[in-house]
């Protein structure tokens, strides 16, 4: 099946500790994004790459950091710079304009 | 970045009704996209549009891309209880996207 696939669905996590959310797409997609979902607002752009070995900060880039050694993989890692941590995490990859989402990683800092 | 002013909030809609929603921007957008989002899940692309007038239907759902370019809207048709979730809309410039708030739609059987 083609597609995007994130994991882990839930994640946990204690102050202190850096975590990786993986994001693989076989959808040959050149660009990939990472956006961060909070009850209440619309998406909100962490980090995003347009081709492998290149990625961009997007508007809340602090206490994140992403790598995109692959086309197919651009995974993120929450530090523990990163004071409010706890949320929805969703990945995307577009073409031709449009852009789709993977299912999401719920992260809970406890 | 950028967000789109999306319109309404909220929608709570009898079963077989129809059901419209908009959203706005500031800005000129290249592409329009409308997704539906379940809780717990990641969004769904439902419709795509690249071109400023386009109307685009997915079975019981309307889009259509503002003449301005400035706006989108989007229509359901005789509404089923699966309609149930959030609705957003995403524009497209050139080179990020910026996202709507949400339409949380709730249907009544």
């Amino acid at each position: 099946d083609g597609g995007i696939t994130q994991s882990p669905k839930y994640l946990f996590r204690k102050e202190g500790q850096n975590v990786t959310l993986s994001c693989e797409q076989n959808l040959n997609h050149d660009a990939m994004y990472w956006y961060r979902q909070d009850p209440g607002q619309g998406l909100r752009l962490i980090y995003y790459s347009q081709i492998v070995n290149d990625f961009q900060k997007g508007d809340i880039a602090e206490g994140y950091s992403v790598s995109r050694e692959k086309k197919e993989s651009f995974p993120l890692t929450v530090t523990s710079a990163q004071k409010n941590p706890t949320a929805f995490y969703l990945c995307a990859s577009t073409s031709t304009d449009t852009q789709y989402f993977g299912p999401g990683t719920r992260l809970t800092v406890l | 970045g950028q967000q789109l002013n999306q319109s309404p909030q909220s929608m709570f809609i009898q079963e077989g009704e129809d059901v419209s929603m908009n959203c706005t921007s500031s800005s000129i957008f290249n592409t329009w996209l409308w997704y539906k989002q379940d809780p717990g899940e990641g969004p769904v692309l439902l419709i795509a549009l690249y071109k400023a007038g386009e109307l685009t239907s997915n079975g019981r759902l309307t889009a259509q891309f503002g003449i301005t370019r400035k706006d989108s809207f989007l229509n359901i048709s005789a509404s089923i209880p699966s309609d149930v979730g959030i609705y957003f809309c995403a524009g497209h410039p050139g080179n990020q996207f910026y996202f709507g708030t949400g339409t949380s739609l709730t249907v009544i059987p």
